[in-house]
Order: C-alpha cells, then structure tokens, then sequence
C-alpha cells in the first residue's frame, strides 16, 4: 500500500463545501484510492473509490489529477453530521484480495463541523 | 447495504479475566474478517485477519496467544482477550469482505466494542 499523508485536522462551517487533499505520490500504476469515514465511537465506512479524473456518488466526490500524486475528497455544503474522521487509502485491489484484503490506515483527517 | 454486528457493544472486565467478542456478517459471508484496535485520537491498528476454517494471521508485535481468534463459520469470528489488563483497554472493531465482492476495496465494518479493564 503506498503510503499517504493527510492534514491531520480541518475545521468547516455548515453549509460550506470541505475540501480534505490526500498526498500519494509513490502511488504504483494498479492502485486505486479510496476514502472511508469514522464517527466518533464507531467502525469506518466506505465513502468513494476512484483511479483517475473525478469519481462523484451521492456522498461525495473524488478529484484524482493526471499525475495520480494527490487526491482530494470532496463534501459539499456540510453539516454537523458530517463531522468525522476522513481516511484516504491507496492500493492496488487486485493486490490486496490476494494478500487477503487486509487495510492499513493512515492518521485520517479530523474534520470538526461547527454551526 | 452489508452488514456487520458485534457483540458485546461496551465491556468492562477486572484485570486478570477473559473477555470475548463476536464480530458477525448479517447478510453476507465472509471468507475472511479482520480485528482492528483503535485508541483515543489514534488510527485503526490491524491486529489480524481471521480466516474461516483456519488460524489467523496475526500482524507483527500482537501477540497471538493474548488474542485469540477463531473463525468458526462464514458469518461468526470471535476475539477472546485472554488475561486482560488495563492496557488492553482499547476499541476493538471488525471488518469483513463480502466473498462475492471480487477486487474490490470495500470492507464492512461493525460498530465497534469498547473494553474496560479496571
């Protein structure tokens, strides 16, 4: 798994769009990114998952340059709900199902939403 | 959507004895699932894949004789820590991938078991 750096913390207003940028720039040629969210207390969930350009769900959206180096997680207009931590992971999935499917995460960004 | 129950939610336990919890796939099966630690402020930490019909794979530095693991069935691994100590003192949350998921990246997670050793 390539190793990434987020910010550790951010801090947003409701009904601002959050912007959580995740830096890999060993990122290998099969390697996919992928976000998951943690509330406080909880197990994470699986938000999005993209390779290249821009990847959008009801969630979420997910901006990968060409260069595959960064990524950047994207909320719109949040709210208090959406306070969390925001981990982004990088690995080639092929890779990981024959290696069991085992996750490693990184530090995660906290995203602390105020009204 | 997958999901996955653990069971106890929160435990609290005197030092010395043993606590178990079960991490179960409701509605899928899961050929492998994985038990993560995670303390306050901090990360998840991979403790160990637990594979159904065979020993788990524990990560470097767990201890496997304090952690045991048994994965008895497609829908049930269990985590027994045996002796607990205060340091074991921990959120412990499981995760599972739906056999028929292929490559892809998705893993369930439970809602987690908070243990307290006094």
């Amino acid at each position: 798994l390539a190793k990434t750096t987020q910010p550790i913390s951010m801090d947003s207003y409701e009904g601002q769009e959050v912007n959580i940028t995740c830096s890999h720039n060993n990122i290998a040629t099969n390697d996919y990114i992928t976000w998951y969210q943690q509330f406080p207390s909880q197990g994470p969930r699986f938000i999005i998952q993209g390779y290249k350009t821009k990847v959008t769900n009801e969630v979420a959206s997910l901006f990968i340059p060409a260069d595959r180096k960064s990524s950047t997680l994207s909320l719109p207009r949040v709210s208090l709900s959406d306070t969390a931590v925001y981990y982004c992971l990088v690995g080639d999935t092929l890779q990981i199902y024959n290696q069991g499917g085992k996750l490693i995460f990184g530090q995660g960004t906290e995203l602390s939403v105020k009204p | 959507g997958a999901v996955v129950s653990q069971h106890p939610s929160r435990v609290i336990c005197k030092s010395g004895t043993s606590v178990k919890i079960e991490c179960r796939s409701l509605d899928f099966q899961a050929t492998t699932m994985f038990w993560y630690r995670q303390f306050p402020k901090k990360s998840l930490m991979l403790m160990a894949t637990s594979n159904e019909g065979s020993k788990a794979t524990y990560e470097q530095g767990v201890e496997k004789d304090k952690f045991l693991i048994n994965h008895a069935s497609l829908t049930l691994s269990t985590l027994t820590v045996t002796s607990a100590h205060p340091e074991d003192s921990s959120f412990y949350i499981c995760s599972a991938r739906d056999q028929r998921a292929g490559f892809s990246y998705e893993q369930y997670f439970g809602p987690g078991t908070r243990l307290t050793v006094t």
